[in-house]
């Protein structure tokens, strides 16, 4: 069955940088998309941006160039996402999903809390 | 950016209920394919989202047929047909036709 196992809870000091990390198995992930989400509790999902693990092309939201970079090693089948110069305000649940019809998502990983504080 | 604006529910909901959830999108979601790229989610309290309906019509796999989608090329609906504990929830439309893609501001389903 598809699974979408993401990295456990950051804490992470204003200035850093992270990387989350999203595994999968269960179907063929070289010739798949993946996206990824960003959500603060209580508030609505936001596109981050997509990449294709065939050849790592990317697509990013305007809102977060910059801010974010998508990355893939085919070899374990995970995607990666990093996030640098962090602000509180990308204190947030990151979710990876993967691309299905009609540019709508299957399959979610379970998510990962990030935590930007001094 | 493409703009999904949702409506609400007036909640509790009594059990056994039919509810319909509202969308409106700020551009026709129409393709040249004759396809309505606009689908839904239903994210439970703790959970990542599910993906109910796509191309607002089409039940994703798995997905009971008490949830069906319907609408024209800017305004959608979501119907449950009797509502259940485990519909309890925040439900999205999300719009697949531009990038970036969108979605909008969810609507809770609180059932009594």
């Amino acid at each position: 069955q598809v699974k979408l196992q993401q990295s456990g809870a950051e804490l992470v000091k204003p200035g850093a940088s992270v990387k989350l990390s999203c595994k999968t198995s269960g179907y063929t992930f070289s010739t798949s998309y993946m996206s990824w989400f960003k959500q603060i509790p209580g508030q609505s999902i936001e596109w981050i941006g997509m990449i294709y693990a065939g050849d790592g092309g990317t697509g990013y939201n305007q809102k977060f160039k910059g801010k974010a970079t998508l990355t893939v090693d085919t070899s374990s089948s995970t995607a990666y996402m990093d996030l640098s110069s962090l602000t509180t305000e990308d204190s947030a649940v990151y979710f990876c999903a993967r691309l299905y019809e009609g540019l709508s998502f299957d399959y979610w990983g379970q998510g990962v809390m990030v935590t930007v504080s001094s | 950016d493409i703009v999904m604006t949702q409506g609400a529910l007036p909640n509790p909901v009594p059990s056994g209920e039919s509810v319909s959830i509202t969308c409106r999108s700020s551009k026709s979601l129409l393709y040249s394919d004759g396809k309505t790229y606009l689908n839904w989610y239903l994210q439970r309290p703790g959970q990542s989202p599910q993906l109910l309906i796509y191309w607002m019509s089409t039940r994703a796999s798995g997905v009971s047929d008490r949830f069906s989608g319907s609408g024209s090329g800017t305004d959608f609906t979501l119907k449950i047909s009797g509502v259940e504990a485990e519909d309890v929830g925040v439900y999205y439309c999300q719009q697949g036709l531009e990038f970036p893609l969108t979605f909008g501001s969810g609507t809770k389903l609180e059932i009594k």
